[in-house]
């Protein structure tokens, strides 16, 4: 198994729906998690950290970690076209393993 | 304040050039990351600093590949004898510390090499 698995997409979901963006990893005793966008052409940008089980809000981001089932989404809600983009999710402990990426398409 | 530096933006080299690619991270971070990606793909971890060390070079392509840090800040990587599978974009990324600080990149350096 993959240490950090994300499904590539495309992921297409109508404008002002919520987008769900899932992501499992293999080691059960990581602790940090972030989630990174990246729009094409463009440097990966933060938009949400993790560290404890549960959901954690950030306007019309939630991210969501399973510790147990070794899991982390991110939920946004709202979708706008503007959120068209690849979204990484990267599990951080004394080594940084990125995922390879979902690709979000936002329909207008 | 100032985020991430990479410089050149962009480069084209002749294959079989050297070339050196600047990272100058946000002050006060003490860890920096080399990336690779090319188009389409995902991010190729190349090499960390911890200060000016590099406790893990196992990520660079080959021996063509080099880095290093001084003063705690600004890095080089280098390409010796660039070749056509080393058109890429390389992304520089800095964090506070190791472990749990988050990762801020750069713009990224493009190499095209012909």
């Amino acid at each position: 198994q993959k240490e950090v698995e994300q499904n590539s997409g495309p992921l297409s979901v109508p404008e002002g729906a919520i987008a769900s963006l899932n992501c499992t990893y293999s080691d059960r005793g990581s602790q940090s998690f972030f989630w990174y966008r990246q729009y094409s052409g463009k440097s990966p940008e933060l938009i949400m950290s993790i560290y404890s089980n549960g959901d954690k809000e950030d306007g019309r981001f939630t991210a969501q970690l399973n510790k147990a089932s070794q899991y982390v989404s991110l939920l946004i809600r709202d979708s706008q076209p503007s959120d068209s983009a690849t979204y990484l999710c990267v599990k951080q402990d004394d080594k940084i393993i990125f995922g390879k990426g979902t690709r979000l398409h936002i329909l207008p | 304040g100032a985020g991430v530096s990479q410089s050149p933006s962009n480069k084209v080299t002749e294959k079989g050039k050297d070339v050196e690619l600047r990272c100058d991270p946000i002050s006060g971070h003490t860890a920096l990351y080399w990336y690779r990606q090319s188009l389409g793909q995902g991010l190729e971890f190349l090499i960390y600093f911890q200060g000016n060390s590099a406790p893990d070079k196992s990520g660079l392509p080959s021996d063509r590949f080099s880095a290093e840090r001084t003063g705690g800040s600004v890095s080089t990587l280098t390409i010796q004898r660039t070749q056509q599978e080393d058109s890429a974009v390389y992304l520089c990324a800095s964090s506070f510390e190791l472990g749990n600080s988050p990762l801020h990149f750069g713009n990224g350096t493009r190499l095209t090499v012909t």
